[in-house]
């Protein structure tokens, strides 16, 4: 069965630390990967996606993501943590031939110390 | 442009009463998908639709919950006699075509059951 493990619930850094959210994914097929962030009582924003080609995709906000085949991993990704951070992030995954519907995972919480 | 659009924010019903949940896509999207998050879970597909078609309801309880998407007006999402199970935040997400595409979200409406 198709699924997404987001290994981390909480995670807490310091303001201007690195961060790093891990996302595992479970498919078949090369997937389409994605990943959200939510402000409590907001919707989801869309953070970066990968479809194909270069496996270091860039996206808002500074974040990055790498995209490791080998791994079935999507990590996310960002040198310096500010305090406008905290927030839940998600990760999800998609497949074409599944008309577009996305898999998430359980969301990683993250905390930011002053 | 306007962003996905969804109202009410806040719905609360009690139990046995039908909650009606609206969404209007972006412009330009005609791919409408609606997602469920129960509290301290991540987000669950429940069914994808374009304008007079349901694609795919594979997400969606066999009973009591129903969705459309006309020709004209909003994506309407309804849930018949709730019960406090159905107490969650219900998103909705459009994207301008199928598959590869992301899909961006609303701020969702958070049901509450009494």
């Amino acid at each position: 069965a198709q699924s997404v493990t987001q290994p981390d619930i909480h995670i807490t850094v310091s303001e201007g630390a690195s961060l790093e959210l891990r996302c595992n994914y479970s498919y078949g097929a090369t997937p389409y990967l994605f990943w959200y962030v939510q402000s409590p009582g907001q919707g989801l924003q869309l953070l970066l996606k990968y479809f194909s080609g270069d496996t270091l995709v860039q996206g808002i906000k500074g974040f990055e993501a790498e995209f490791k085949r080998s791994q079935s991993s999507f990590n996310l990704r960002k040198p310096s943590v500010h305090w406008s951070d905290a927030a839940e992030y998600f990760c999800a995954v998609g497949r074409y031939n599944q008309g577009g519907k996305l898999i998430f995972g359980q969301g990683t919480e993250l905390s930011v110390k002053p | 442009n306007a962003g996905v659009m969804q109202n009410p924010r806040h719905l609360v019903r009690r139990r046995g009463q039908e909650a009606r949940l609206r969404c209007s896509p972006m412009k330009g999207h005609s791919h409408v998908y609606w997602y469920r998050q129960l509290p301290e879970e991540g987000l669950k597909f429940m069914v994808y639709l374009q304008k007079e078609n349901i694609i795919d309801e594979s997400g969606m309880p066999k009973e009591r919950f129903s969705a459309e998407f006309p020709k004209e007006g909003p994506s309407i999402l309804r849930i018949q006699q709730v019960v406090r199970g159905d107490s969650a935040a219900y998103f909705c997400a459009s994207s301008q075509g199928q598959g590869i595409y992301e899909q961006y979200f609303g701020p969702g409406t958070r049901l509450t059951v009494t």
